[in-house]
């Protein structure tokens, strides 16, 4: 049972670089996060999908955008990366529970 | 808005010694849960302990039990008999009964258990 899925596991991008960050969960919750976690600041929530065809932004959305591309997948694309995006980054699912299951993160470093 | 605040940003313990970590919030609501989650140096987000705010029973998981003073919106982890494993950064969090299971995380505390 995998869980939740994040690829890559590491990404270093220039200035203004695109990509997209990948999360895939495998058992059937109906919500999907990003969160973004910074020395000394804990974690923060970019987006969440409360459900299929829904996000809605967190405390720091700027400078990102998801795709809730199906029940078990949900993107993070950030179009034009800035050094102030370097984090490492986490996506959660959850179901009626409230506790979140987590992916192993993705650091990424923008030079 | 709810806010979590944990004010020990590091700490360390002798192995075997027994550990408080302290964290408060500030919510208007009443139907909450609270976390304590912990993650090692693998970077990987593990569940300790869940507090719902209607049970007035703390919660209790193996070593690791909480304080949970609703009043006083405080919610305290203890590790009894601590252990090498327990070195880790240690997060408190709190997400509402009523808003799409969002949490909202204090910025944690590095706990370092010495041998």
């Amino acid at each position: 049972n995998a869980g939740v899925t994040q690829t890559p596991k590491f990404q270093v991008l220039k200035t203004g670089q695109s990509m997209t960050l990948q999360c895939a969960q495998d058992m059937n919750h109906n919500s999907m996060y990003w969160y973004r976690q910074d020395p000394g600041m804990g974690l923060r929530l970019i987006y969440y999908s409360a459900s299929e065809g829904t996000t809605d932004k967190g405390e720091v959305p700027n400078g990102y955008n998801v795709s809730r591309l199906n029940k078990r997948e949900f993107s993070l694309r950030l179009e034009s990366a800035a050094p102030s995006q370097t984090s490492v980054y986490f996506c959660a699912s959850s179901d009626r529970a409230p506790e979140h299951t987590f992916g192993s993160g993705t650091r990424l470093t923008v030079v | 808005a709810q806010t979590v605040t944990q004010s020990q940003p590091e700490m360390s313990v002798q192995e075997a010694e027994t550990v408080t970590l302290s964290c408060t919030y500030d919510t208007s609501e009443n139907n909450y849960y609270l976390f304590w989650y912990k993650q090692p140096p693998s970077r990987q987000m593990i569940l300790v302990i869940r507090q719902e705010a209607y049970k007035q029973q703390n919660a209790t998981e193996n070593r690791f039990s909480v304080n949970f003073q609703k009043a006083a919106k405080s919610f305290s982890l203890k590790i009894s008999d601590s252990q090498l494993g327990d070195t880790a950064m240690y997060f408190c969090a709190y997400s509402s009964r009523n808003r799409d299971d969002k949490i909202i995380f204090g910025k944690g505390t590095r706990l370092h258990i010495l041998p």
